[in-house]
C-alpha cells in the first residue's frame, strides 16, 4: 500500500528543537520530490519545504535558516529538523509527495505545539 | 508571493445542489492550479490539477475550470460525503501558496 506515516510531534518550549519523521511505503522517497506542509490550528495550509530527487532543498521564507529537510534512503524516510522553534510554528505538519508542484499523497499529520 | 483568495469562505448547501467555489490569484498563474478537499482531522486530498484535470479516483461530479487569475471548482450534485473544506493551490511560482479555504456545510 502506498502511504506516508509521520511521527515525532509533541509539546516543545519556544527556542527548542524537534525532528519529525515521515516513513514512506509503496514508493521510494529518494526517487520522488518530497515536501512538508503545515496547518496551524483552525487555519489554512502553508507549504514549508521540499527536497528534490537530486537532493536540492528549498524552504518557505518563514522557516528558512531554522528548518532542515533531509531523507534517509535506507530507511525510506523523510525528515524535518526544526530548530529555534517559535509559538507561530505550532501546527499539524504533513509530509506529502510532490508531483510537478502539487501534493498528490499526504500523511495523516503530526501535531507540533510550541508553548511555554 | 502570489496570493490566492477563495470565495465564499463558507457555503451552506443541500444534498443534490450544484455548488461552485471561486479562487482568484493576485497575478496570472496560467492553469497551474490545484484543488484539495479536507475533512476534519484528516489530511487534504487532491481533487483537481492543472485547473481542470481530474485526479484518478475522484468522482466525476467534481470539475474545475479557469485560467489566468480566476478559477472555479464545481460539484455538480452535492453528496453527503462532500461536506468538507476545499482549498485551491497555485503552482505557477516556486513558493506554492494556498487559498484560505471554503467550508461547505449542510444547509
Amino acid at each position: 500500500e502506498v502511504q506516508l506515516v509521520e511521527t515525532g510531534g509533541g509539546l516543545i518550549q519556544p527556542g527548542g528543537s524537534l525532528r519529525l519523521s515521515c516513513a514512506a511505503s509503496g514508493f521510494t522517497v529518494s526517487g520522488n520530490y518530497m515536501s512538508w506542509v503545515r496547518q496551524a490550528p483552525g487555519k489554512g495550509l502553508e507549504w514549508v519545504s521540499v527536497i528534490y530527487g537530486g537532493g536540492n532543498t528549498y524552504y518557505a521564507d518563514s522557516v528558512k535558516g531554522r528548518f532542515t529537510i533531509s531523507r534517509d534512503s535506507s530507511k525510506n524516510t523523510l525528515f524535518l529538523q526544526m530548530n529555534s522553534l517559535r509559538v507561530e510554528d505550532t501546527a499539524v505538519y504533513y509530509c506529502a509527495k510532490w508531483r510537478g508542484g502539487i501534493f498528490d499523497l499526504w500523511g495523516q499529520g503530526t501535531l507540533v505545539t510550541v508553548s511555554s | 508571493d502570489i496570493q490566492m483568495t477563495q470565495s465564499p469562505s463558507t457555503l451552506s448547501a443541500s444534498v443534490g445542489d450544484r455548488v461552485t467555489i471561486t479562487c482568484r490569484a493576485s497575478q496570472s498563474i496560467s492553469d497551474w492550479l490545484a484543488w484539495y478537499q479536507q475533512k476534519p482531522g484528516k489530511a487534504p486530498k487532491l481533487l483537481i490539477y492543472k485547473a481542470s484535470s481530474l485526479e484518478s479516483g475522484v468522482p466525476s461530479r467534481f470539475s474545475g475550470s479557469g485560467s489566468g487569475t480566476e478559477f472555479t471548482l464545481t460539484i455538480s450534485s452535492l453528496q453527503p460525503d462532500d461536506f468538507a473544506t476545499y482549498y485551491c493551490q497555485q503552482y505557477n511560482s516556486f513558493s506554492r501558496t494556498f487559498g484560505q479555504g471554503t467550508k461547505v456545510e449542510i444547509k
